[in-house]
Protein backbone atom coordinates (compact mmCIF):
# COMPACT_ATOMS: atom_id res chain seq x y z
CA UNK A 1 0.00 0.00 0.00
CA UNK A 2 1.42 3.30 -1.10
CA UNK A 3 0.62 6.25 1.05
CA UNK A 4 2.23 9.88 1.29
CA UNK A 5 1.75 12.24 4.27
CA UNK A 6 2.68 15.72 4.89
CA UNK A 7 4.26 17.52 7.56
CA UNK A 8 5.60 21.20 8.58
CA UNK A 9 4.67 24.25 9.99
CA UNK A 10 0.46 25.21 9.68
CA UNK A 11 1.31 28.92 9.98
CA UNK A 12 4.11 31.14 8.98
CA UNK A 13 4.97 34.90 8.61
CA UNK A 14 5.61 37.10 5.82
CA UNK A 15 8.84 36.45 4.76
CA UNK A 16 9.74 33.69 6.72
CA UNK A 17 10.84 30.12 5.08
CA UNK A 18 8.29 26.90 5.11
CA UNK A 19 9.69 23.67 5.42
CA UNK A 20 7.72 20.64 4.52
CA UNK A 21 8.27 17.36 4.77
CA UNK A 22 6.65 14.13 2.82
CA UNK A 23 6.70 10.90 4.63
CA UNK A 24 5.98 7.98 2.11
CA UNK A 25 5.78 4.43 2.39
CA UNK A 26 5.11 1.18 -0.04
CA UNK A 27 7.71 2.78 -2.83
CA UNK A 28 11.35 3.10 -2.93
CA UNK A 29 12.61 6.28 -4.51
CA UNK A 30 15.53 4.27 -5.66
CA UNK A 31 13.50 2.47 -7.65
CA UNK A 32 14.49 3.67 -11.87
CA UNK A 33 11.53 6.27 -12.69
CA UNK A 34 10.09 6.83 -9.36
CA UNK A 35 9.64 10.53 -8.31
CA UNK A 36 8.01 12.87 -5.48
CA UNK A 37 6.47 16.09 -6.95
CA UNK A 38 5.09 19.03 -4.66
CA UNK A 39 1.58 20.33 -5.43
CA UNK A 40 0.12 23.28 -4.03
CA UNK A 41 -4.01 24.46 -4.42
CA UNK A 42 -4.72 27.86 -3.94
CA UNK A 43 -7.83 28.77 -1.86
CA UNK A 44 -9.22 29.74 -5.45
CA UNK A 45 -8.85 25.92 -6.18
CA UNK A 46 -6.23 26.03 -8.96
CA UNK A 47 -3.19 23.63 -8.91
CA UNK A 48 -0.06 24.49 -9.20
CA UNK A 49 3.01 22.13 -9.85
CA UNK A 50 5.99 23.57 -7.91
CA UNK A 51 8.98 20.68 -7.62
CA UNK A 52 10.00 17.39 -8.20
CA UNK A 53 12.59 14.87 -7.51
CA UNK A 54 13.54 11.92 -8.88
CA UNK A 55 15.24 8.89 -7.94
CA UNK A 56 18.33 9.70 -9.20
CA UNK A 57 18.38 12.79 -7.83
CA UNK A 58 17.59 15.16 -10.90
CA UNK A 59 15.27 18.15 -9.88
CA UNK A 60 12.93 20.08 -11.77
CA UNK A 61 11.17 23.61 -10.38
CA UNK A 62 8.45 25.64 -11.54
CA UNK A 63 10.14 28.32 -13.72
CA UNK A 64 8.40 31.40 -11.70
CA UNK A 65 9.25 29.82 -8.26
CA UNK A 66 12.42 28.52 -8.99
CA UNK A 67 14.57 30.72 -6.83
CA UNK A 68 13.02 30.40 -3.54
CA UNK A 69 12.49 26.46 -3.95
CA UNK A 70 14.72 23.83 -2.72
CA UNK A 71 13.80 20.16 -2.79
CA UNK A 72 15.61 17.11 -1.16
CA UNK A 73 15.72 13.66 -0.08
CA UNK A 74 16.57 11.01 2.32
CA UNK A 75 16.10 7.56 0.42
CA UNK A 76 17.16 5.63 3.89
CA UNK A 77 14.06 7.71 5.44
CA UNK A 78 11.39 7.64 2.89
CA UNK A 79 11.15 11.40 3.14
CA UNK A 80 11.59 14.30 1.08
CA UNK A 81 12.13 18.19 2.12
CA UNK A 82 10.65 21.00 0.37
CA UNK A 83 12.08 24.04 1.42
CA UNK A 84 10.67 27.56 -0.09
CA UNK A 85 12.10 30.87 1.18
CA UNK A 86 10.43 34.17 1.66
CA UNK A 87 6.53 33.30 2.41
CA UNK A 88 3.97 35.58 1.52
CA UNK A 89 0.14 35.50 2.07
CA UNK A 90 0.33 34.83 -1.86
CA UNK A 91 1.61 31.48 -0.76
CA UNK A 92 -1.40 30.68 1.26
CA UNK A 93 -2.57 27.22 -0.07
CA UNK A 94 -2.68 23.34 0.33
CA UNK A 95 0.40 21.68 -0.32
CA UNK A 96 0.55 18.17 -1.31
CA UNK A 97 3.20 15.81 -2.43
CA UNK A 98 2.27 13.17 -4.68
CA UNK A 99 4.52 9.96 -6.33
CA UNK A 100 5.63 10.99 -9.32
CA UNK A 101 5.51 7.56 -12.04
CA UNK A 102 7.33 7.68 -15.34
CA UNK A 103 4.79 6.15 -18.03
CA UNK A 104 6.59 5.43 -21.58
CA UNK A 105 4.04 6.21 -24.61
CA UNK A 106 5.19 5.63 -27.84
CA UNK A 107 9.04 5.77 -26.73
CA UNK A 108 8.78 9.17 -24.69
CA UNK A 109 8.47 8.50 -20.60
CA UNK A 110 6.21 10.92 -19.16
CA UNK A 111 4.85 11.89 -15.98
CA UNK A 112 1.90 11.73 -14.24
CA UNK A 113 1.21 11.86 -10.06
CA UNK A 114 -0.60 8.25 -9.07
CA UNK A 115 -0.98 8.39 -5.52
CA UNK A 116 -1.26 11.67 -3.01
CA UNK A 117 -0.99 12.90 -0.03
CA UNK A 118 -3.91 14.33 2.13
CA UNK A 119 -2.33 17.94 2.21
CA UNK A 120 -1.49 20.47 4.42
CA UNK A 121 -2.70 24.05 4.82
CA UNK A 122 0.01 26.25 5.47
CA UNK A 123 -1.47 29.86 6.17
CA UNK A 124 0.58 33.23 5.45
CA UNK A 125 0.09 35.56 8.16
CA UNK A 126 1.24 38.17 10.14
CA UNK B 1 4.82 27.53 -20.00
CA UNK B 2 1.64 25.71 -21.77
CA UNK B 3 -1.50 27.20 -20.61
CA UNK B 4 -4.52 24.29 -20.20
CA UNK B 5 -7.88 25.98 -20.73
CA UNK B 6 -10.75 23.33 -19.64
CA UNK B 7 -14.47 23.99 -20.10
CA UNK B 8 -17.07 24.31 -18.61
CA UNK B 9 -16.36 25.74 -15.69
CA UNK B 10 -19.11 23.50 -13.53
CA UNK B 11 -22.20 21.33 -14.93
CA UNK B 12 -24.97 19.95 -13.58
CA UNK B 13 -26.18 16.16 -14.35
CA UNK B 14 -29.04 14.23 -13.08
CA UNK B 15 -27.81 10.30 -12.25
CA UNK B 16 -27.41 8.40 -15.23
CA UNK B 17 -26.68 11.14 -17.85
CA UNK B 18 -23.41 11.03 -20.17
CA UNK B 19 -21.62 14.37 -19.53
CA UNK B 20 -17.98 15.68 -21.55
CA UNK B 21 -15.53 18.16 -19.95
CA UNK B 22 -13.09 19.40 -22.71
CA UNK B 23 -9.67 20.47 -22.28
CA UNK B 24 -7.23 22.78 -24.48
CA UNK B 25 -3.76 22.77 -24.56
CA UNK B 26 -2.27 26.05 -25.55
CA UNK B 27 0.24 24.24 -27.71
CA UNK B 28 0.32 20.91 -28.93
CA UNK B 29 0.98 17.86 -26.32
CA UNK B 30 0.50 15.05 -28.80
CA UNK B 31 -1.19 12.62 -26.53
CA UNK B 32 0.59 13.56 -23.34
CA UNK B 33 -2.38 14.64 -21.44
CA UNK B 34 -3.62 13.09 -17.59
CA UNK B 35 -7.53 13.64 -15.77
CA UNK B 36 -7.70 13.54 -12.47
CA UNK B 37 -10.32 13.54 -9.89
CA UNK B 38 -11.26 15.72 -6.74
CA UNK B 39 -13.88 15.00 -4.77
CA UNK B 40 -14.46 17.19 -1.56
CA UNK B 41 -12.21 17.70 0.81
CA UNK B 42 -9.76 15.42 -0.77
CA UNK B 43 -6.60 14.99 -2.74
CA UNK B 44 -6.57 14.55 -6.14
CA UNK B 45 -6.84 11.29 -8.05
CA UNK B 46 -5.11 10.10 -11.43
CA UNK B 47 -8.42 9.08 -13.12
CA UNK B 48 -6.62 8.59 -17.15
CA UNK B 49 -2.71 8.83 -18.43
CA UNK B 50 -2.07 9.00 -22.06
CA UNK B 51 -5.43 11.17 -23.27
CA UNK B 52 -7.54 7.44 -22.75
CA UNK B 53 -5.92 4.90 -20.74
CA UNK B 54 -7.82 4.35 -17.74
CA UNK B 55 -5.86 4.16 -14.27
CA UNK B 56 -5.75 0.59 -12.42
CA UNK B 57 -9.69 0.49 -10.46
CA UNK B 58 -11.22 3.43 -12.03
CA UNK B 59 -14.64 2.57 -13.82
CA UNK B 60 -14.87 2.03 -17.14
CA UNK B 61 -17.61 5.03 -17.18
CA UNK B 62 -14.65 7.21 -17.95
CA UNK B 63 -12.97 7.51 -20.69
CA UNK B 64 -11.05 10.14 -22.57
CA UNK B 65 -9.68 10.78 -25.89
CA UNK B 66 -8.43 13.55 -27.88
CA UNK B 67 -4.61 14.24 -29.29
CA UNK B 68 -2.84 17.36 -30.40
CA UNK B 69 -4.36 20.51 -28.19
CA UNK B 70 -8.19 19.32 -27.48
CA UNK B 71 -9.13 16.50 -25.27
CA UNK B 72 -12.36 15.51 -23.94
CA UNK B 73 -13.19 13.52 -20.36
CA UNK B 74 -16.12 12.15 -20.54
CA UNK B 75 -18.35 10.07 -18.28
CA UNK B 76 -21.24 7.63 -18.96
CA UNK B 77 -23.50 6.95 -16.90
CA UNK B 78 -22.97 9.63 -14.00
CA UNK B 79 -23.04 8.25 -10.63
CA UNK B 80 -23.89 10.13 -7.68
CA UNK B 81 -20.17 9.42 -6.73
CA UNK B 82 -18.84 11.19 -9.07
CA UNK B 83 -19.53 14.56 -7.87
CA UNK B 84 -16.19 16.27 -7.95
CA UNK B 85 -13.69 18.47 -8.96
CA UNK B 86 -11.99 17.23 -12.61
CA UNK B 87 -8.54 18.52 -13.74
CA UNK B 88 -6.48 17.59 -16.94
CA UNK B 89 -2.81 17.64 -16.79
CA UNK B 90 -0.52 18.33 -19.08
CA UNK B 91 2.75 15.79 -19.08
CA UNK B 92 4.57 17.29 -22.19
CA UNK B 93 7.19 18.45 -19.88
CA UNK B 94 8.20 20.79 -17.23
CA UNK B 95 6.40 22.74 -15.39
CA UNK B 96 4.03 20.38 -15.51
CA UNK B 97 0.49 22.56 -15.92
CA UNK B 98 -3.14 21.76 -14.67
CA UNK B 99 -6.46 22.92 -16.36
CA UNK B 100 -8.63 25.65 -13.57
CA UNK B 101 -11.06 22.61 -12.80
CA UNK B 102 -14.49 21.59 -13.99
CA UNK B 103 -16.83 20.89 -11.25
CA UNK B 104 -19.71 18.15 -11.64
CA UNK B 105 -22.37 18.70 -9.33
CA UNK B 106 -25.47 16.28 -9.42
CA UNK B 107 -29.12 17.66 -9.96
Amino acid sequence: QITLKESGPTLVKPTQTLTLTCSFSGFSLSANGVGVGWIRQTPGKALEWLALIYWDDDKRFSPSLKSRLSITKDTSKNQVVLTMTNMDPGDTATYYCARRRGITVRGITITAFDYWGQGMLVTVSS
Amino acid sequence: DIQMTQSPSSLSASVGDRVAITCRASQTIINYLNWYQQRPGKAPKLLIYAASTLESGVPSRFTGSGSETDFTLTINGVQPEDVATYYCQQSYGAPWTFGQGTKLEIK
